[in-house]
């Protein structure tokens, strides 16, 4: 779908390593975001990106960090990751208007 | 950020007429209203987006009233692959930056 693909499709991680989740792109779009979906809170907003090296915060940012070095990619890491962060990550990019998105396929990740 | 909510589930028959609505009584001039579609262990996916009135295409309706604190998903004559959760999302740029919110979601049921 447009082109976007995430990696890993599953991890288990242990409480406090960094982690790193990958998002690709072949459609050269401007905007990429990192969201997590949690039951009982929807999709919420960690990062997004607006070009490369352009990033800024969203609603759950905390405990996050993002980087884009190429407009194709766009990494997020959990720089310690904790149970809490056990979670499904989506990585999206704008293909319709401001938020018309095409998500990835998502990364489940578990925390230990 | 807006606050939106959304009925937790709904069942329909097959052939039906389906609306589901958002309420988003804070929505901020510049918010535009967008729709998804999310199968089990898929990303969303984008159905539809709206600003004030009415918006159409090949797959569904949105309904948008003058006061804009609610809008309505009309799905015509669902099917059994309707059977999803639906969000709907209230989002803006504001100075560059992203102000998004998620419902937490609407499961549809299609029942034969």
């Amino acid at each position: 779908d447009a082109g976007i693909t995430q990696s890993p499709r599953h991890k288990v991680t242990e409480t406090g390593t960094p982690v790193t989740l990958r998002c690709h792109q072949t459609e050269n779009h401007r905007y990429m975001y990192w969201y997590r979906q949690d039951p009982g809170h929807g999709l919420r907003l960690i990062h997004y990106s607006y070009g490369v090296k352009d990033t800024d915060k969203g609603e759950v940012s905390d405990g996050y960090s993002v980087s884009r070095s190429k407009t194709e990619d766009f990494l997020l890491t959990l720089e310690s990751a904790t149970s809490s962060q056990t979670s499904v990550y989506f990585c999206a990019i704008s293909t319709t208007g401001a938020f018309g998105y095409t998500f990835g396929s998502g990364t489940r990740l578990t925390v230990v | 950020l807006a606050k939106t909510t959304q009925p937790i589930s709904m069942d329909s028959y097959e052939g039906q007429e389906v609306n589901i609505t958002c309420s988003h009584n804070n929505i901020a001039t510049n918010d535009y209203i967008t729709w998804y579609q999310q199968f089990p262990s898929q990303g969303p996916r984008f159905i539809i987006q709206g600003y004030k009135t009415k918006v159409t295409n090949e797959v569904a309706s949105l309904f948008i009233p003058a006061d804009r604190k609610s809008s309505t998903l009309s799905l015509p004559r669902v099917s059994l692959s309707d059977t999803a959760v639906y969000y709907c999302l209230v989002g803006a740029l504001s100075g560059g930056y992203q102000k998004v919110t998620f419902g937490t979601g609407t499961k549809l049921q299609v029942i034969p």
